[in-house]
């Protein structure tokens, strides 16, 4: 069965650069976007970015200048990485699979996600 | 960026009873319009995709539809392990945004 495992560091201090990756086991990433979405304490979920096997990403608008999302097909894992952190990166961070139209899965829904990694920012 | 405004933030219910949240987007996003359900601990879930389109092992009490920018997730008959939160996701711009969440309660 397919599934998505993540890890990554979950302490951070700021200006420090977060770093996660999240591996596909049991499928593979063609055909996919493979995404990353956070969500803080208290707050709503947000879309980070997404990439494709190729390596075409599409980061979040708002965060596209400190955000790098890359993939690593030989390995079938995709990573962030979220420089110079401040307090308000805090977050519980997931990575999840979303099938492109007419290629694989169901398309423009996460249909797996990661278990999630809690990442703190302190001093 | 498209705003999704969920409704209620949170309810009680009581096992049987019939639950329905909404969420309403803020233009129009035809039927590109998820649903996914979240534990503590745990990945969220995807339960309903495309509007109205029941994802592969989701209980069939669980259903959803929409009427232009307000789409509806019900839960038929409110069950021990329902109690979690929903939210809803638009995938009609590819910039994602998500509902702020129902948090549905044990009554």
């Amino acid at each position: 069965q397919v599934h998505l495992q993540q890890w990554g560091a979950g302490l951070l201090k700021p200006s420090e650069t977060l770093s996660l990756t999240c591996g596909v086991y049991g499928g593979s990433l063609t055909g996919y976007y493979l995404n990353w979405i956070r969500q803080a304490p208290g707050k709503g979920l947000e879309w980070l970015g997404e990439i494709d096997h190729s390596g075409i990403t599409n980061p979040n608008p708002s965060l596209a200048s400190r955000v790098t999302i890359s993939v690593d097909a030989s390995k079938n894992q995709f990573s962030l990485k979220l420089r110079s952190v401040t307090a308000a990166d805090t977050a519980t961070y997931y990575c999840a699979r979303e099938g492109k139209p007419g290629l694989s899965g169901i398309s423009d829904a996460f249909d797996l996600w990661g278990q999630g990694t809690v990442v703190t920012v302190s001093s | 960026d498209i705003q999704m405004t969920q409704s209620p933030p949170s309810l009680s219910a009581s096992v049987g009873d019939r639950v329905t949240i909404t969420c309403r987007a803020s233009q129009t996003i035809r039927n590109y319009l998820n649903w996914y359900q979240h534990k503590p601990g745990n990945a969220p879930k995807l339960l309903i995709y495309a509007s109205s389109s029941l994802q592969s092992g989701v209980p069939s009490r669980f259903s959803g539809s929409a009427s232009g920018t307000d789409f509806t997730l019900t839960i038929s008959s409110l069950q021990p392990e329902d109690f979690a939160t929903y939210f809803c996701q638009q995938s009609y711009n590819t910039l994602r945004t998500f509902g702020q969440g129902t948090r549905v309660e044990i009554k």
